[in-house]
């Protein structure tokens, strides 16, 4: 069974605090592991796939890295509108859809 | 500008009583899935369909019924049988649900949340 694991559950920074999630994962052959943010109310928008141990992705202020157990989502120099909820997917063969994550719940303060 | 349409946003539900939420996609994807959200919890799969005409049940499939009689409609119908239905729920698809090209992100509605009158 896929199984994926956020931490912390909560992180509060201060604006320009730069910091890192986790993603830790047990996954019978990774297909992809995938960010997403989601806001209060909302539903998830993508942020990145990662699909090989070694890889990284950026964009803007995030930067994806992925491990053969765990993904890390590095946030460098926040900023307010980054406060948002963080979740981590898995997808592993076999499985037609995503496994979740409860996800980190970043709070940047000005 | 193309997307997943959930509707309502807000819903209520009865006792004794069954419910529909809508999603309608127009990203021309094969894929669609349903996932209920819980304060403090992952995503759960109740259904997904890889194609018109096809659906199969998820983690938690019990007290929910879907169809899928166009591509770009997936119905989920909330029936009495399910006992404890507020919460969160998502629609999402993806280009594909087949497992050999499973890589491909899933897009997200913005949900609609179920609460009982």
């Amino acid at each position: 069974e896929d199984q994926v694991t956020q931490s912390p559950e909560a992180l509060r920074l201060q604006e320009g605090e730069s910091s890192s999630l986790n993603c830790s994962y047990t996954v019978s052959g990774l297909r992809g592991l995938f960010w997403y943010r989601q806001d209060p109310g909302k539903g998830p928008e993508f942020l990145f796939t990662l699909y090989s141990a070694g890889e990284e992705k950026e964009k803007e202020r995030l930067k994806a890295t992925l491990t053969k157990k765990e993904s890390f989502l590095h946030i460098t120099a926040p900023k307010p509108e980054d406060s948002a909820t963080y979740l981590c997917a898995v997808r592993g063969t076999g499985r037609r859809a995503l496994t979740f994550g409860s996800g980190t719940r970043l709070q940047v303060q000005p | 500008d193309g997307g997943i349409t959930q509707s309502p946003k807000y819903l209520f539900r009865k006792e004794g009583q069954n419910v529909t939420l809508s999603c309608e996609q127009n990203l021309n994807h094969d894929a669609m899935y349903w996932y209920r959200q819980d304060p403090g919890q992952g995503l759960r799969l109740i259904y997904y369909s890889q194609i018109v005409n096809d659906f199969q049940k998820g983690d938690i499939a019990e007290g929910y019924s879907v169809s899928r009689e166009k591509k770009e409609s997936f119905p989920l119908t909330v029936t009495s049988a399910q006992k404890n239905p507020t919460a969160f729920y998502l629609c999402a698809s993806s280009i594909t649900g087949w497992v050999e090209l499973s890589n491909q992100p899933q897009h997200f509605g913005d949900g609609t949340r179920l609460s009982i009158l």
